[in-house]
């Protein structure tokens, strides 16, 4: 099967920028997460997605960070403005109960956001 | 709260040696599952391994094992015989019931097998 398809892989932008990154997650996972990975931390939660409804989005920056997945299917994650602290790789992480019993997250490669 | 703790932050190690990855974890609810993820250098967090709290039965699998200790909270991961293909960082992670889907990763462990 194919996997978690993120794109763009690599961004570098100004502080102040806007950027968006896409996720399609494995077909038929009915649940998707989006992850914040600064460097030499773990991943850490952003906003999960049920279907088209979220779950949990309480350690997403609202004011700046934005997320959607309108037909249930692929996602988009928003920054906009872009501050220096948010030069992180961003995963998407998609799983299904039906599939893989208690939550196991199948990730993309990520994408790998620089912000100057 | 619920923490995952990985204090070893870089082990470096010779090939065909064995190696040990601790993971320690805090949580005050008695249903959880624990997890193992694997991130080589290209990046994708890659599932090696699921816990639940009521499973103690450690399990070995080819050249891996998990001791996993509900008395000091540990989630330990052994690599038998390592290669240099064992070279990523690990990720101990933590699921708590009632959190739904939510999973707590650990700062994970830089390891580095050399040939």
């Amino acid at each position: 099967e194919a996997g978690v398809a993120q794109s763009p892989r690599y961004k570098i932008i100004e502080k102040r920028q806007s950027v968006a990154f896409w996720c399609n997650p494995i077909s038929g996972h009915a649940t998707l997460y989006w992850y914040q990975q600064i460097l030499g931390q773990g991943p850490k939660l952003l906003i999960q997605f049920q279907n088209n409804g979220v779950v949990d989005d309480s350690q997403l920056p609202k004011d700046r960070f934005s997320a959607e997945r309108l037909k249930g299917v692929d996602s988009t994650l928003k920054i906009q403005p872009a501050k220096l602290e948010d030069s992180a790789v961003y995963l998407c992480a998609s799983s299904s109960y039906r599939v893989s019993g208690a939550n196991v997250l199948t990730f993309g490669a990520g994408s790998r956001l620089t912000v100057l | 709260a619920q923490k995952v703790t990985q204090a070893q932050t870089e082990i470096s190690v010779v090939e065909k040696e064995d190696v040990t990855l601790d993971c320690v974890y805090e949580t005050r609810d008695t249903t959880y599952y624990l997890f193992w993820y694997k991130q080589p250098p290209s990046g994708e967090l890659v599932f090696l391994i699921r816990r639940n709290s009521f499973d103690e039965q450690n399990e070995i699998s080819g050249r891996y094992s998990w001791n996993f200790q509900k008395s000091t909270s540990s989630f330990n991961f052994t690599i038998t015989a390592s290669q240099v293909v064992d070279s990523a960082v690990y990720f101990c992670a933590l699921r708590i019931a009632e959190y739904g889907n939510k999973l707590v990763f650990g700062a994970g462990t830089i390891l580095r097998v050399k040939s």
